[in-house]
């Protein structure tokens, strides 16, 4: 079964500090990839998404994700992070192709920015 | 310019008392989802319905149903809420159930079981 690990569930960083949130996944076959957001008191929106071309995918407010196949993995990272980047992340895959849209979360990351 | 509303956003029922949560969309999206996320856990998928037709996964239980009366609106019924049927509900849209597809999220409902 497909399953996603985020490995920091809370990660503390000041302002400015560079950030890496790392994601792997299990799945043997091909996979799209998501980075979701949820800001306090939001609602889950996308960050960026990665289906296929450079594996160096760039989302909004400066975010990016590196798809590294042989690694599983789809690691978050910002070189410098802000005070409203305090959030928590969600990493998602997807089986591809395919067509029943079921999206296997990992448990989410909570980043606190300290100004 | 909400695009995908849930109502309530806060609920508490009894055990066993039969609770039912709204979400409508104006994205006039072909597929709703349903998640449930558990305190520290990751959201997981309950069911979708792709326009009309109804997909439930395989370990959702029977308790939880869902009806879907036109594109705009869904609901999620919860039978007989147990205990552990505490948690954030979340619902999703997309235009279509590629893989590329980008779901867009609801605020979510918080249900507490008392």
């Amino acid at each position: 079964a497909q399953s996603v690990s985020q490995h920091n569930h809370h990660v503390i960083l000041s302002e400015a500090a560079s950030l890496e949130l790392g994601c792997n996944y299990s799945y043997g076959g091909t996979v799209n990839l998501f980075w979701y957001v949820q800001y306090p008191g939001q609602h889950l929106q996308l960050l960026l998404k990665y289906f296929s071309g450079d594996p160096l995918v760039k989302g909004i407010k400066g975010f990016e994700a590196e798809f590294i196949k042989s690694k599983f993995s789809f690691n978050l990272r910002k070189p410098s992070v802000q005070w409203s980047d305090t959030a928590e992340y969600f990493c998602a895959v997807i089986s591809a192709p395919g067509n029943t849209g079921k999206l296997i979360f990992g448990q989410g990351t909570t980043l606190q920015v300290k100004p | 310019d909400a695009m995908v509303i849930q109502n309530p956003r806060y609920q508490v029922t009894q055990f066993g008392k039969p609770v039912t949560l709204s979400c409508s969309q104006t994205l006039n999206h072909n597929v709703m989802y349903w998640y449930q996320q558990k305190s520290s856990q990751a959201p997981k998928l309950l069911f979708h319905y792709y326009d009309k037709d109804f997909n439930n996964e395989a370990d959702t239980p029977d308790n939880f149903q869902s009806r879907r009366p036109n594109t705009s609106f869904c609901f999620l019924d919860i039978r007989s809420p147990g205990l552990g049927d505490t948690a954030m509900y979340l619902c999703a849209t997309s235009g279509d159930r590629g893989s590329a597809e980008t779901q867009y999220f609801g605020p979510g409902t918080r249900l507490l079981v008392l």
